[in-house]
Formats: C-alpha cells, structure tokens, sequence
C-alpha cells in the first residue's frame, strides 16, 4: 500500500526542539521531492520545507528558515524535520507531503499523496 | 512573496455548480493545483495544471485558469462535496509552493 506515515509530534516548551520523521511505503522514496506542509488549529495549509529526491535541494519558508532543517534517509524511506527554537506560532498539524510527477515523468508541483499528520504543541 | 487570494467561503444548493476562484498575479501564467480537506483528514488533490484530474476523482471536478484568476468547478454537486478546498502554486520566481487561505464550501 501506498503510504505516509509521520510520528515525533508533541507538546514542547517554547525554545524547545523536536523531529519529525515520515516514513514512506509502497513507491520508490529516493525518486521524489518531499515537503513538509503544516496547518495550525482552525487556519490553512502552510508550505513549509522541501527537499529533493536525492536530498541536494533544499528549500525553506521564510518563517522557518534558520530553524528548522529538513534532511531524509533513502535507505530507511524515511523523510525528518528537525525543529529547533519552537514559537507558539509553529503550533500546527505537520504532514509530509509526496510531489506528483505527470505521465511523463515531469514534477507538476503539487502533491499527490499526504500522510495523516502529526501534531506539534508548543507551550508552557 | 507570491500571494493567492481565495474567498472564505462559498455555498451551493446541492445539484447546482460551485465556483471557487483563486486570485493572483498574473496566475495565469503558472500551473495551479486544487486540494479538498475534509475535517480532521489530509488534503487529497483533486484537479493538477490548472485542469486535469489525478485518477479516481470524478469529472464533476474542473478547473480552469487565465488572466489574475484561477477557478476550480464543481458541478452538480453533492453532499459529500463539503469540505475545505485549497488552491496552490509552485512559484517559479522563488522556487516555493504556495497555498491560498482556503475556502470552506457548504452544501445547503
């Protein structure tokens, strides 16, 4: 079965950190762009990190640049977010995200296959 | 940084056809994916390059894009067609995606 599956959110203290990982099956992990898109209570989707197939390209949101980092292992199919300096604000449901690539093989851009998300908290 | 527009909210009699726009500029210009959100479940992608669908979503699902407007065209619309939808862009000046604020659509 095709799948995401995310673990490592929780509740951590404003200045904390915490990972989290994304494990992939059913595809061939190493041969597609992955994002991390988050969505605090009640708002909407926010694009928050991508990475490429190989792990060369790498990009960041403005609000998160600096802080966190995004990396993957394409031996263990598996795609991390290392959240350092946490704010209240980065609160959010996070889900990783698989790129959709078309008939041809070409990156469309969007995303074709979520996980079920991981709930991040932070507060005192 | 790119900015896409959409109303807050949209509501549509259930048969009749529900419009969603997603404003930008010059959107025209870029390749706009649409997403629809259930509560407490993960977007799923339903229209790709401004108006083709991925498989198994149906063809009451269109979309299309020209000028500062993109739309996403639902017709005949059903109950199971509630949810929170989402347009996106992959933002070439800057090389990151995009969302819009979403629009919750409410089957009367």
């Amino acid at each position: 079965e095709v799948q995401l599956l995310e673990s490592g959110g929780g509740l951590v203290q404003p200045g904390g950190s915490l990972r989290l990982s994304c494990e992939a099956s059913g595809f061939t992990f190493s041969s597609y762009d992955m994002s991390w898109v988050r969505q605090a209570p009640g708002k909407g989707l926010e694009w928050v990190s991508g990475i490429s197939g190989n792990g060369v390209r790498i990009l960041y949101a403005d609000s998160v640049k600096g802080r966190f980092t995004i990396s993957r292992d394409n031996s263990k199919s598996t795609l991390y977010l290392q959240m350092n300096s946490l704010r209240a604000e980065d609160t959010a449901e996070y889900f990783c995200a698989k790129d959709y690539y078309d008939s041809s093989g070409y990156p469309t851009g969007a995303f074709d296959l979520w996980g079920q998300g991981t709930m991040v908290t932070v507060s005192a | 940084s790119y900015v896409l527009t959409q109303p807050p909210s949209v509501s549509v009699a259930p048969g009749q056809t529900a419009r969603i726009t997603c404003g930008g500029n010059n959107i025209g210009t870029k390749s706009v994916h649409w997403y629809q959100q259930k509560p407490g479940q993960a977007p799923v992608l339903v229209v790709y390059h401004d108006s083709d669908r991925p498989s198994g979503i149906p063809e009451r699902f269109s979309g299309s894009n020209s000028g500062n407007t993109a739309t996403l065209t639902i017709s005949r619309v059903e109950a199971g067609d509630e949810a929170d939808y989402y347009c996106q862009v992959w933002d070439g000046s800057s090389d990151l995606r995009v969302f819009g604020g979403g629009t919750k659509l409410t089957v009367l």
